[in-house]
């Protein structure tokens, strides 16, 4: 498998433009989580989803952040509009419930999106 | 506000040596606890993990502890290789999948 896709890697964007990041996960995982990192807050997450319905968005920090999952292998997550404050990585990671036996809820990250935002 | 907090932002250890890197929790709630590395233009990749009902684990190397009662939990790297330098995460999680992530450590091991 080729892991986690993230696209764009590097996104430079200005104030008030849309930016939509996109991810496709490891086949076979039902879990999608999406993570911003900044050096103040280290890795903060965003929103998750199981089977494609979100979960828990309790940390989309504001409205103009907005995430989607319209079947098991793409989720996008969109910003608009958008601020120099969202200049970040954004990260998404995927992970399996589905093995019998040992657990580690382990993730698997994806290479991230360095956003910039002008 | 931080749940999961790593206070020691950058840590520098010979090979051959002991890297211990330290973290530290105020919720009780949770159940698991995950150490993840992360190389720059790349994102974090799984370590070690620990449950709340152990105290510690071992993986070759790396070994991580757990203090429930001081909510603190430490990863022990042994000896530390210049490979392994690198930005060190400590991850918690709650029931519901939900994760908390430190700040990061960055770890280098000088040759």
């Amino acid at each position: 498998d080729a892991g986690v896709i993230q696209s764009p890697r590097h996104e430079v964007t200005e104030m008030g433009q849309e930016v939509t990041l996109r991810c496709k996960p490891i086949s076979g995982h039902d879990y999608l989580f999406w993570y911003r990192q900044t050096m103040m807050r280290g890795l903060e997450l965003l929103i998750y989803f199981n089977n494609n319905v979100p979960i828990d968005d309790s940390g989309m920090p504001e409205d103009r952040f907005s995430a989607k999952m319209p079947n098991a292998s793409f989720s996008t997550l969109k910003i608009q509009p958008s601020e120099p404050r969202d200049s970040a990585v954004y990260f998404c990671a995927s992970s399996s419930s589905g093995m019998s036996g040992f657990v580690t809820y382990e993730q698997y990250f994806g290479p991230g999106t360095r956003l910039t935002v002008t | 506000d931080q749940q999961v907090k790593q206070n020691s932002p950058s840590l520098s250890v010979q090979e051959g040596r002991i890297s211990i890197l330290n973290c530290d929790y105020t919720n009780s709630m949770f159940d698991y606890f995950l150490w993840y590395k992360k190389y720059p233009a790349e994102g974090p990749t799984f370590l070690i993990s620990i449950s709340s009902i152990k105290d510690k684990n071992e993986d070759g190397r790396f070994t991580v502890f757990l203090n429930k009662s001081a909510k603190h939990l430490s990863l022990h790297i042994v000896p530390s290789q210049p490979g392994d330098s690198a930005v060190y995460f400590c991850a918690a999680r709650r029931t519901g999948n939900q994760f908390y992530f430190g700040t990061g450590t960055s770890l280098t091991v000088i040759p």
